[in-house]
């Protein structure tokens, strides 16, 4: 069955860096964009931006510009993102889902818990 | 940037009562790219209606949506026990993809 599979949960301190990974079964991985959204506790929906698995390309969201990568290695479907430089407030949950075209995100990872923490 | 605005904040209503969550964009969304989807505690989001209007694959019938423009609509017909959770709208026709705050369905 189509399915994300993401990397189990992280603690970082301030400053650090931390990479998710989101393995994608079940489908052809390079024809839908992946997108990422995280949520932080008791929080609404946050979108972090998308990476286009075929071409590499990218869209980050302005508020992690410079601080945030996505990546993808299609050898083995998986996508990657990477925020640098964390500060506590970006304690969250991180999701990586699926965007088919007009179809919405159809798809999502089970999440990563990161927690930032001194 | 698109904000979309969801009011009220909880809704709290009772098994077999009709929800109506409403949403509202600061600007004109194309109805092709606004969706709903349905969160509840310690999962991931779940897709509910795509295109302002169409129910995702799996998606009982008692769940619709509705708009046009920066005025949409979930309606829930009757209440299942298993609706009560957090309801998000999104647009995801222009970028930054953006959600609205959310609105909890909650037992009465």
């Amino acid at each position: 069955q189509v399915q994300l599979v993401q990397s189990g949960a992280e603690v970082k301190k301030p400053g650090a860096s931390v990479k998710v990974s989101c393995k994608a079964s079940g489908y052809t991985f390079t024809g839908y964009y992946m997108h990422w959204v995280r949520q932080a506790p008791g929080q609404g929906l946050e979108w972090m931006g998308w990476i286009n698995p075929k071409s590499g390309g990218t869209n980050y969201a302005q508020k992690f510009q410079g601080r945030v990568t996505m990546t993808r290695d299609t050898s083995i479907s998986t996508a990657y993102m990477e925020l640098s430089r964390l500060r506590f407030d970006d304690t969250a949950v991180y999701y990586c889902a699926r965007l088919d075209g007009e179809y919405g995100m159809d798809v999502w990872g089970q999440g990563t818990t990161v927690i930032v923490s001194s | 940037e698109i904000v979309l605005t969801q009011s009220p904040g909880t809704l709290s209503l009772s098994p077999g009562e009709r929800a109506t969550l409403p949403c509202r964009a600061s600007q004109s969304v194309s109805s092709s790219y606004l969706a709903w989807y349905q969160q509840k505690p310690g999962q991931a989001p779940r897709l509910l209606i795509y295109g302002a209007s169409r129910r995702a694959t799996g998606i009982p019938d008692r769940f619709s949506g509705s708009g046009s423009g920066t005025d949409f609509t979930l309606t829930i017909s009757r209440l299942e026990p298993e609706d009560f959770a957090v309801y998000y709208c999104q647009q995801y026709g222009s970028s930054p993809l953006t959600f609205g705050g959310g609105t909890k369905v909650e037992i009465k």
